[in-house]
């Protein structure tokens, strides 16, 4: 069981770019979400994807939007990014009925 | 607004002691609450979790207690491990919430041989 994976691990931007981050979820899962997670705090919670739509969303700006795909894998899209984008974005993947909700190692976005 | 609160940024542990991280939440309507581990440069790992209608929960070494008039829960670790040194998140969520999760600031463990 592969587990969540994440792609990139590491990713570099200069400021007023866009980014796309990617997710594949646990075996069997079919919910994925998104979190952010900024230096010294823990998980913010960005949104969720079920059955390729977004079932529930964060205190996150629309420069933040996602996709989910046929396969339940997931892509995280931030535009036009800030200096204070740069943090550890983390997707989970579960069961729509929540309970635990198992995460990737995460990809690190530093904004220049 | 801080949900879930884990006042201690850090607690250091003598090898084979207990130790107990705290955590305080503030919306009553969370019915779920989870403790995760997190290693430097991974994704946090689930540990254990505690639905609204317990009041304790046991895995192992891992125990987690919860305190509902007082809207609180605890992790015990006995005996701890030097392996067990990482930073541990409390989460709460609420059944209407669809797996959403609220996440403390986490506290670092620290277990010294």
């Amino acid at each position: 069981d592969a587990g969540v994976t994440q792609s990139p691990t590491h990713l570099i931007k200069t400021r007023g770019q866009q980014v796309t981050l990617r997710c594949s979820p646990k075996s069997g899962h079919d919910t994925v979400s998104w979190y952010q997670q900024a230096l010294g705090q823990g998980p913010q919670f960005i949104f969720q994807y079920y059955e390729e739509e977004e079932r529930q969303r964060g205190n996150f700006p629309d420069r933040f939007s996602g996709h989910q795909f046929p396969n339940y894998s997931s892509e995280l899209n931030v535009n036009a990014l800030l200096l204070g984008d740069s943090a550890l974005y983390l997707c989970a993947s579960s069961y729509p009925t929540g309970s635990e909700a198992f995460f990737g190692q995460g990809t690190r976005l530093t904004v220049v | 607004d801080q949900q879930v609160k884990q006042n201690s940024p850090s607690l250091s542990v003598q090898e084979g002691r207990i130790s107990i991280l705290n955590c305080d939440y503030t919306n009553s309507m969370f019915d779920y609450f989870l403790w995760y581990k997190k290693y430097p440069a991974e994704g946090p790992t689930f540990l254990i979790s505690i639905s609204s209608i317990k009041d304790k929960n046991e895995d192992g070494r891992f125990t987690v207690f919860l305190n509902k008039s007082a809207k609180h829960l605890s992790l015990h670790i006995v005996p701890s491990q030097p392996g067990d040194s990482a930073v541990y998140f409390c989460a709460a969520s609420a059944h209407n919430q669809g797996g959403k999760l609220i996440f403390g600031q986490g506290t670092e463990l620290s277990v010294k041989p």
